[in-house]
C-alpha cells in the first residue's frame, strides 16, 4: 500500500516547455487534488476532481490543465511553462474528510 | 471567495512551553477543520482534525478548539519538544460535495532547547 505517489520528484524545465506531473493513489479515493506550495503562501488549490472523469478549477488554475481518466490517477499538465510556475507541487487524495498527500514534486522553470 | 487566515506566521517557544496557532475562516458552510504538520522537505501530515459539531478535541499533547460563531479555530501544543519544530497548516473544508480544502498560509514553529 503505497498511498499517494507523485512522479517525478524533481524537474527543471525551460520557459515554454510542456510537461505532465502524475499522481497515483492506491486507496480507492474518490477525491483528488493538486496544490502548489510557495514560500509564505501556504498550499493553494490548482484543480481538483470529485471522481473519475471529473475535474474542477481551484484557486489558481491558470496555466494548468488536469485529467482524471482513471480513478487512481490525476494528471497535472503545464502546456507552456513560465518562471512563475516554479514551485513545489503536491497531490492529495481523500475518501471524504481526511486528505493524504504525496511526497511533492519540485519544479523549476528557467 | 473562501479564505483561511492563519497567525502567527512564525512562533518560537522554549522547550516545555505551550504553543498556540490561530485560524479564521470565511465560509460559514465549512464544517471540517484539519491541521497538518510539515517537516522540512517532507509532505504535509494530518495531526488532528475537528468537525463543526464539536467544540474541542484532544490527542495527547495536541488539542484543537473551534468557535463556530466567530469562525475561529486554534491548535494548542503543550509541553513542546524539539521534534515539534515544523510548519503547521490549518485548513477548512465542506464535508459534502467537493470536500475542497482551503489552507492557511502556515506557521513555522521553532522549539528552542
Amino acid at each position: 500500500n503505497a498511498g499517494v505517489t507523485q512522479t517525478p520528484k524533481f524537474r527543471v524545465l525551460k520557459t515554454g516547455q510542456s510537461m505532465t506531473l502524475l499522481c497515483a493513489q492506491d486507496m480507492n479515493h474518490e477525491y483528488m487534488y493538486w496544490y502548489r506550495q510557495d514560500p509564505g503562501m501556504g498550499l493553494r488549490l490548482i484543480h481538483y476532481s470529485v471522481g473519475e472523469g471529473t475535474t474542477a478549477k481551484g484557486e489558481v488554475p491558470d496555466g494548468y490543465n488536469v485529467s482524471r481518466l482513471k480513478k487512481q490517477n490525476f494528471l497535472l499538465g503545464l502546456e507552456s511553462a513560465a518562471p512563475s510556475q516554479t514551485s513545489v507541487y503536491f497531490c492529495a487524495s481523500s475518501y471524504g474528510e481526511k486528505a493524504f498527500f504525496g511526497q511533492g514534486t519540485r519544479l523549476t522553470v528557467v | 471567495g473562501e479564505n483561511v487566515e492563519q497567525h502567527p506566521s512564525t512562533l518560537s517557544v522554549q522547550e516545555g512551553d505551550s504553543a498556540v496557532i490561530k485560524c479564521t475562516y470565511s465560509d460559514s458552510a465549512s464544517n471540517y477543520f484539519p491541521w497538518y504538520k510539515q517537516e522540512l522537505g517532507k509532505r504535509p501530515q494530518l495531526i488532528i482534525d475537528i468537525r463543526s459539531n464539536v467544540g474541542e478535541k484532544k490527542d495527547q499533547r495536541i488539542a484543537v478548539t473551534l468557535n463556530k460563531t466567530a469562525k475561529h479555530f486554534s491548535l494548542h501544543i503543550t509541553e513542546t519538544q524539539p521534534e515539534d519544530s515544523a510548519v503547521y497548516f490549518c485548513a477548512a473544508s465542506i464535508v459534502s460535495g467537493t470536500y475542497k480544502y482551503i489552507f492557511g498560509t502556515g506557521t513555522r514553529l521553532k522549539v528552542l532547547a
